[in-house]
């Protein structure tokens, strides 16, 4: 069974400042997925996004880049000019390749406050 | 639009009686998910279908049960063998339709479930 840590239950930055985000996980699989989710005070689940992990280029969403280390099985995320509007809870979450449908295992989330 | 719909956003049930949540996709998905999401608890996976007629326990599917008799509908009830049913229930789906991708879930708005 895969697991996902995040160890920062809560986080805070300046707008306009670059916060970094962690993420853990433990597997035996090879192939996989990793997400970042973001849920604003809506409770809307929105995907930042998405590596590969066959993949050694890191995935970059404009200000969203993500610190990918397969072989520490860690998934960091930073978010560059932090706005306002990342204030939101943000999940980790790993998936299985199964070259199919596969099922999402998620972290407890790190609620992320950005103030002015 | 295409999205994914869950109804009602709210609702309320004495303890004792079964209730149906429902999840409605018109993204062409073959596959659709029910979490489950607790405060400080991340997402956890209750029941999952990849195929009409078709569907799997997750995580912590006991107390639930679920149907795929359509492929737009995947509607979970909380039955009363469900020890602690108040929680946000959030429906997800995934598909290779729309340039989608078979392993990105796309997420309802969610339907926040207290009994009395």
């Amino acid at each position: 069974a895969q697991t996902v840590t995040q160890s920062q239950p809560e986080m805070s930055v300046q707008e306009a400042e670059t916060v970094t985000l962690s993420c853990t996980y433990d597997t035996s699989e090879n192939n996989y997925y990793l997400f970042w989710y973001k849920q604003p005070p809506s409770r809307q689940m929105i995907l930042v996004i998405r590596q590969e992990a066959y993949k050694q280029q890191n995935a970059t969403e404009n200000r969203f880049s993500v610190n990918f280390q397969k072989a520490a099985k860690s998934f960091s995320l930073k978010i560059s000019d932090s706005q306002l509007g990342d204030t939101a809870m943000y999940f980790c979450a790993f998936m299985k390749d199964v070259g199919g449908y596969s099922t999402l295992t998620f972290g407890k989330g790190t609620m992320l406050l950005v103030s002015p | 639009d295409g999205g994914i719909t869950q109804s009602p956003k709210y609702l309320f049930r004495k303890e004792g009686q079964n209730v149906t949540l429902s999840c409605e996709q018109n993204l062409n998905h073959d596959a659709m998910y029910w979490y489950r999401q607790d405060p400080g608890q991340g997402l956890r996976l209750i029941y999952y279908s990849q195929i009409v007629n078709d569907f799997q326990k997750g995580d912590i599917a006991e107390g639930y049960s679920v149907s795929r008799e359509k492929k737009e509908s995947f509607p979970l009830t909380v039955t009363s063998a469900q020890k602690n049913p108040t929680a946000f229930y959030l429906c997800a789906s995934s598909g290779t339709s729309g340039g989608s991708s078979y392993n990105e879930q796309f997420f309802g708005p969610g339907t926040r479930l207290t009994v009395l």
